[in-house]
């Protein structure tokens, strides 16, 4: 199974500043047919997950702006330009090239300093 | 509205048995790999089960392979999970999720969860 391993696990962050998760698999996630399955989700405090970015760097519909994706090959990275109280939770990456199983990262928490 | 309903959670014997169930509306079911994915308290997510658009294929954690069947009604918009000699370690909340992630869906595929269904394993 690919192994998720996320960078950093705890993220504190100010208001207004930028904030970066890095996520690399233990092999390629690219598919056979050109794509990369590589997804991030955010799961806020007591909520279910919600898919913010899927296929390294699309957003999902209603996604702000401020978070994108990038990445190819086992190195990816979320990005969030300019970050809100309301994007405080988890966010994990998963892969589903190589599904099943899909795999998702341990997960990155992120906090207001 | 796009919605997935689970059910079928709740505080079981360790041995014992729960069937899960989630009911999945706005959405066209039958055209959706499903999977099922837990959360023990306090951790990260991890993958439990999938299933194919018709049920003919259906994969398994490594953790839950021989104890667990999923399985789909595509006439009821439900998908469901019978888990039986649970364990304390399947503790967790469960979610079923539409598998729009993978590399089953090249273009884009809808991805929805429910809200989650809490089983207890406890004596």
């Amino acid at each position: 199974d690919v192994v998720m391993t996320q960078s950093p696990l705890s993220l504190p962050v100010t208001l207004g500043q930028p904030a970066s998760i890095s996520c690399r698999s233990s092999q390629s996630l690219e598919h056979s047919d050109g794509n990369t399955y590589l997804n991030w989700f955010q799961q806020r405090p007591g909520q279910s997950p919600r898919r913010l970015i899927y296929k390294v760097s699309n957003r999902d519909s209603g996604v702000p702006d401020r978070f994108s994706g990038s990445g190819s090959g086992t190195d990816f990275t979320l990005k969030i330009s300019r970050v809100e109280a309301e994007d405080v939770g988890v966010y994990y990456c998963m892969q589903g090239t190589h599904w099943p199983p899909i795999t998702f990262g341990q997960g990155t928490r992120l906090e207001i300093k | 509205e796009v919605q997935l309903l689970e059910s079928g959670g709740g505080l079981v014997q360790p041995g014992g048995s729960l069937r899960l169930s989630c009911a999945a509306s706005g959405f066209t079911f039958r055209t959706y790999v499903m999977n099922w994915v837990r959360q023990a308290p306090g951790k990260g997510l991890e993958w439990v089960s999938g299933i194919s658009v018709s049920g003919a294929s259906t994969y398994y954690a490594d953790s839950v392979k021989g104890r667990f069947t999923i399985s789909r009604d595509n006439s009821k918009n439900t998908l469901y999970l019978q888990m039986n000699s649970l364990r304390a370690e399947d503790t967790a909340v469960y979610y079923c999720e539409t598998g729009g992630g993978t590399s089953y869906y090249s273009y884009y595929g809808l991805d929805v969860w429910g809200q989650g269904t809490t089983v207890t394993v406890s004596s």
